[in-house]
Order: structure tokens, then C-alpha cells, then sequence
């Protein structure tokens, strides 16, 4: 069975630093992985995926992450923060290739400090 | 176009109450999830479908929870004599085709609370 832990519920970081999000996955079947951010009251927005072709992949507003097979990780980088970087962020792993149901990370909050 | 849109953005309702949550995805989308995001449980699987059908259900959490899909479009989810527990934010989402690679598309939610 398919399962995504997210190691740290909430990161802080001062505005400009690294930032820097958890994920270790299990699965087994190569995995298709995702990440989405979630601002207050709205629903989840894709960051970047990963579907086997190269492992760094970039995604939007300055994310990248690295599928790491030794490691069973997919981290979540972003070189400098910036204060609209603040929200929650999910790592999530297909649970079924077939349907692509979603397996979610329990999420990790970021704060940005000024 | 427009995106996932769900109705209404909040509801409030006495235990024992049935409650139906809708779910527009976006047009063309064959494939519809329904998710469940609560404070102890995280976001969670519910069911898909593909078109006007449901291959998996398996995360529905008892028979008091079902949902359909008609015209390959809109989708229910109705939820019969709730309890407190059922409070949650139920987040609904669509792709093109479904399958692993597809990215999902995700509405805003419907916040239920359960008095």
C-alpha cells in the first residue's frame, strides 16, 4: 500500500531563507508524487508533480523538488521565501494508477517570518 | 474556464439531518473525486468516478455516506443522519481522464459542521 509521511507539521522561516518541506513516501509500484498548497479557505493547488521522467522537477512560484529513490523522498525547495509562501503544503503520492485517487501527507503549515 | 466550483461553501446542520454536497466539476473532466479533510484524520480519499460510474468507493466511511454523478457532469455527495464526527471540509476535484499521472483540480470546499 501506497502512504506519504511529512516529516514536521509546521516550518518556520525568515523571509529570504531556504525553505525547506519533508516527504518520504512508501509504494509498491514507482510512484507518481505530487505537491500541493493550500491557502485559509480555499481548496488544494498543484505545486509540481513527479511521473517518472526527470527528477528535479519545477513548479510554479520558485518550488522545486527531487524524487530521490534510495532515499523514498521528494522534498520541497524553495531557495528564498517570500511572505505569500506562508500556507500549508501537501505531499501526496497516487494511491491507484488506474484512478489516481490521492494519498496525502498530513501536511506541513508554513510561517514566514518577516 | 471556470474551475471546480461546490455548493454551498458552509453548511450547518443538527446530528441526525441528512445533508447533500454538490460538486460542478470542470467541463470535459470524465474523472471526480471527492476528498475529506478533517482535523484528526488529515485529507482523505472518499470515492472517484469515471464518467457516471464509481470504480472505487473504498473510502467511504460507513453506508450513512453515498454519492452519484449524472450526466457525466455534476456529482452529490449526500451524507444520512449525521453525526458529529462528519464535521469536516469536503473538497471535491476533477481531471481530464483520471489515472495516476493526471493532475487533479481541486474546489474550494464545503465546511460542515455538525451540531
Amino acid at each position: 500500500a501506497q502512504s506519504v509521511t511529512q516529516l514536521g507539521s509546521h516550518v518556520s522561516v525568515s523571509e529570504g531563507a531556504l525553505v525547506l518541506l519533508r516527504c518520504n513516501y512508501s509504494s509498491s509500484v514507482p510512484p507518481y508524487l505530487f505537491w500541493y498548497v493550500q491557502y485559509p479557505n480555499q481548496g488544494l493547488q498543484l505545486l509540481l508533480k513527479y511521473t517518472s521522467a526527470a527528477t528535479l522537477v519545477k513548479g510554479i512560484n520558485g518550488f522545486e523538488a527531487e524524487f530521490k529513490k534510495s532515499e523514498t523522498s521528494f522534498h520541497l525547495t524553495k531557495p528564498s521565501a517570500h511572505m505569500s509562501d506562508a500556507a500549508e503544503y501537501f505531499c501526496a503520492v497516487t494511491g491507484s494508477s488506474n484512478t489516481g485517487k490521492l494519498i496525502f501527507g498530513q501536511g506541513t503549515t508554513l510561517q514566514v517570518k518577516p | 474556464g471556470a474551475g471546480v466550483s461546490q455548493s454551498p461553501s458552509n453548511k450547518v446542520t443538527e446530528k441526525g439531518k441528512d445533508v447533500e454536497l454538490r460538486c460542478d466539476p470542470i467541463s470535459g473532466h470524465t474523472a471526480l473525486y471527492w476528498y475529506r479533510q478533517s482535523l484528526g484524520q488529515g485529507l482523505e480519499f472518499l470515492i472517484y468516478f469515471q464518467g457516471n460510474s464509481a470504480p472505487d468507493k473504498s473510502g467511504l466511511p460507513s453506508d450513512r455516506f453515498s454519492a452519484e454523478r449524472t450526466g457525466g457532469s455534476v456529482s452529490t455527495l449526500t451524507i444520512q443522519r449525521t453525526q458529529q464526527e462528519d464535521s469536516a471540509v469536503y473538497l471535491c476535484a476533477s481531471s481530464f481522464a483520471g489515472g495516476g499521472v493526471e493532475t487533479q483540480y481541486f474546489g474550494p470546499g464545503t465546511r460542515l459542521l455538525v451540531l
